[in-house]
């Protein structure tokens, strides 16, 4: 099946600076990103749905101002958490969409902010 | 909205029955239902998938069954084994790139 890779795998940072999470498809053209946020015992929560050469789509609730995404290339699409807060602690997991119904996930990326 | 619910939230059956999840959407637009398997702190695996045009699709010990009219669709899985023990996600989707909408999970113990 087609992989995704997700960088870094885990994060600590303090409260205030910004993050930027990767996510790459190795094996096939990403047209289409997608980017969860996951609490433990949770579902996954769509944040954003990012085409290449597009500006994200973002869920309602979620900041477009704190989560900025960018998805340069086919293969490439960047989380950055903006001024990171306890609260925005969590495990944040992409996907990638070529032209089928499937989505393929990165392994995941947890970020603390102390 | 658009909303999937799935139930039960945990399940725990003994090595060699049976597991069924059940999942129901709300949008009757939608006409792809993927099930993913999540273990603990790793990505979701795709397991199995129906589409729309389709009422069963089966893949060795798991099946999916989709009833369009009353908008459900169910996760079987046979013969448990304890390596199936994880959180089950069912999504609906609207297909193509469109977004998922991803139920709650189900919590699997297989006991040995």
């Amino acid at each position: 099946g087609a992989v995704v890779s997700q960088h870094p795998s885990w994060v600590i940072c303090k409260s205030g600076t910004s993050v930027k999470i990767e996510c790459r498809s190795l094996d096939f053209q990403a047209t289409t990103m997608f980017w969860y946020r996951q609490f433990p015992k949770q579902s996954l929560m769509l944040m954003a749905t990012s085409n290449e050469g597009s500006k994200a789509t973002y869920e309602q609730g979620v900041e477009k101002d704190k989560f900025l995404i960018n998805h340069a290339s086919l293969t490439l699409s960047t989380l950055t958490v903006t001024s990171a807060h306890p609260e925005d602690s969590s495990f944040y997991i992409c996907s990638g969409a070529e032209s089928t119904d499937t989505q393929y996930f990165g392994p995941g990326t947890r970020l603390t902010v102390l | 909205g658009e909303n999937v619910e799935q139930h039960p939230s945990t399940l725990s059956v003994q090595e060699g029955d049976s597991a069924v999840i059940k999942c129901t959407y709300s949008d009757s637009a939608s006409n792809y239902f993927p099930w993913y398997k999540q273990e603990l702190g790793k990505r979701p695996q795709l397991i199995i998938d129906i589409r729309s045009n389709v009422g069963e699709k089966k893949d060795q010990r798991i099946a999916v069954t989709l009833n369009k009219t009353a908008k459900h669709f169910s996760l079987h899985i046979t013969e448990t084994q304890p390596e199936d023990s994880a959180v089950y996600f069912c999504a609906a989707s609207k297909g193509g790139t469109y977004k998922y909408i991803f139920g709650t999970g189900t919590r699997l113990k297989v006991l040995a």
